[in-house]
């Protein structure tokens, strides 16, 4: 099974900073044939479902702020909030749908300082 | 718009049986994969199992293997998710969520509001 971990755990930032949470896989999940690394970022706000947020690593879905952004390949990726804001505040998680089972990460819980 | 509504939650013995399902509108359900994925009390979220467009192809995560079945009729845009001898690990909300393309092997991009499954005597 592939293992995903994030860091940190929890972070607070002031509004209008940066917000950095890292996510790595045990194994590359970048598929050499399509050259797609497959690997998700969601955000869940207290009471709600998980959203969508970036997909194949660093695409954005559609009508997500695009202060919202995602890098990374292989085994090592980041999804960063370029200016926090309040509605920002959630966890968020990473998962990879490279193979089955499909694995999340922990989740890393932000909040404004 | 994409909607999916989970139903059939509730409070079962371990041991016993339970029977979700997830009616979905707004899109063509016929070509989409569709998954379970769950979140006990307070912690993160697990993945359960996952169907393809066709029904061809299913999986499931280690901790529902054998236990728990996977199914959809494409005729009543409904998936469902057989659960039998539950245990009071078993205890989450269940979320239905949409696979972007027909694949297992796609993110999920809408989800339901979830049902509550609470395993207890």
């Amino acid at each position: 099974d592939i293992v995903m971990t994030q860091s940190p755990e929890s972070l607070a930032v002031s509004l209008g900073e940066r917000a950095t949470i890292n996510c790595k896989s045990s194994q590359s999940v970048l598929y050499s044939s399509n050259n797609k690394n497959y690997l998700a970022w969601y955000q869940q706000k207290p009471g709600q479902p998980p959203k969508l947020l970036i997909y194949w690593a660093s695409t954005r879905e559609s009508g997500v702020p695009d202060r919202f952004s995602g890098s990374g390949s292989g085994t090592d990726f980041t999804l960063t909030i370029s200016s926090l804001q309040a509605e920002d505040v959630a966890v968020y998680y990473c998962q990879q749908y490279y193979s089955t089972p499909f694995t999340f990460g922990p989740g890393t819980k932000v909040d404004i300082k | 718009e994409v909607q999916l509504l989970e139903s059939g939650g509730g409070l079962v013995q371990p041991g016993g049986s339970l029977r979700l399902s997830c009616a979905a509108s707004g899109f063509t359900f016929s070509t989409n994969g569709l998954s379970w994925v769950r979140q006990a009390p307070g912690k993160g979220l697990e993945w359960v199992s996952v169907i393809n467009y066709n029904a061809g192809s299913t999986y499931y995560a280690d901790s529902v293997k054998g236990r728990f079945t996977i199914s959809r009729d494409n005729s009543k845009n409904t998936l469902y998710l057989q659960m039998n001898s539950l245990r009071a690990e078993d205890t989450a909300v269940y979320y239905c969520a949409k696979n972007s393309g027909g694949s297992c092997y796609s993110h999920f991009d809408n989800w339901g509001q979830g049902t509550l499954v609470t395993v207890s005597s």
